[in-house]
């Protein structure tokens, strides 16, 4: 199966919360990281959990790990429509140098 | 710093056709990775290379793909024949460092292969 999985599409309002998640495999992984993706660009680094973390919070963005069921979300409080993007799980597996990525999740955001 | 650079931003081939890509990673990052991203199969990752030497290919979909990285400054990925089922943006990234804590890499706009 795949190594990161994430759902392809999550719709929500204008100004509601929008929650990704994500599941991964390696357990080794040191850090797991949420990039961003908008239309015609390349991916951007949003944030990153380091492994021995539950949570992460910044601004508006909010990470959860749960290591055990190898779960991270990512909460986007306040959905604006700038907010609309891929947004990408990655870990690193085995503590290797490169990322492996989810598919990406297609945030729609409705007005 | 300009970011990671490549070149072409789109390109339209026909099939059969030598189709080079060409990538800039940031000044002083050492590893450098290539990506495919489809709409069927996601982000995928091609090849990387930590200070100009290829370290895993074994995401190269065959042997009509090949990359080089004749210095810390530049990068090709080269198709040859081209086919249509190799249409997909191809992106590069470099890394500051391997084993730097967070790992970041830094993406490129893409381009944009088309393939006739």
């Amino acid at each position: 199966g795949e190594d990161v999985e994430q759902s392809l599409f999550l719709s929500v309002r204008e100004g509601d919360s929008s929650v990704i998640n994500c599941t991964y495999t390696d357990s080794s992984s040191t850090y797991l990281y949420w990039y961003k993706q908008e239309p015609g660009a390349g991916l951007q680094l949003l944030t990153y959990i380091f492994s021995n973390m539950d949570m992460k919070q910044d601004q508006r963005l909010t990470v959860l790990l749960n290591k055990k069921d190898k779960h991270l979300s990512l909460r986007i409080a306040d959905t604006q429509t700038g907010d609309s993007a891929i947004y990408f799980c990655a870990e690193t597996p085995g503590g290797a140098d490169g990322l492996t990525f989810g598919k990406g999740t297609h945030l729609i955001i409705q007005p | 710093d300009a970011g990671v650079i490549q070149s072409p931003r789109h390109e339209v081939t026909e099939m059969g056709q030598e189709v080079t890509l060409r990538c800039k990673p940031i000044s002083g990052h050492n590893s450098l990775f290539w990506y495919r991203q489809t709409m069927m199969r996601g982000l995928e990752l091609l090849i990387y290379f930590n200070n100009n030497v290829p370290i895993d290919d074994s995401g190269m979909p065959e042997d009509r793909f090949s990359a080089k990285m004749p210095n810390a400054s530049f990068s090709t990925l080269k198709i040859q024949p081209s086919e249509p089922r190799d249409s997909a943006v191809y992106f590069c990234a470099s890394q500051p460092r391997p084993g730097l804590a967070s790992n970041e890499q830094f993406f490129g706009p893409g381009t944009r292969l088309t393939v006739l």
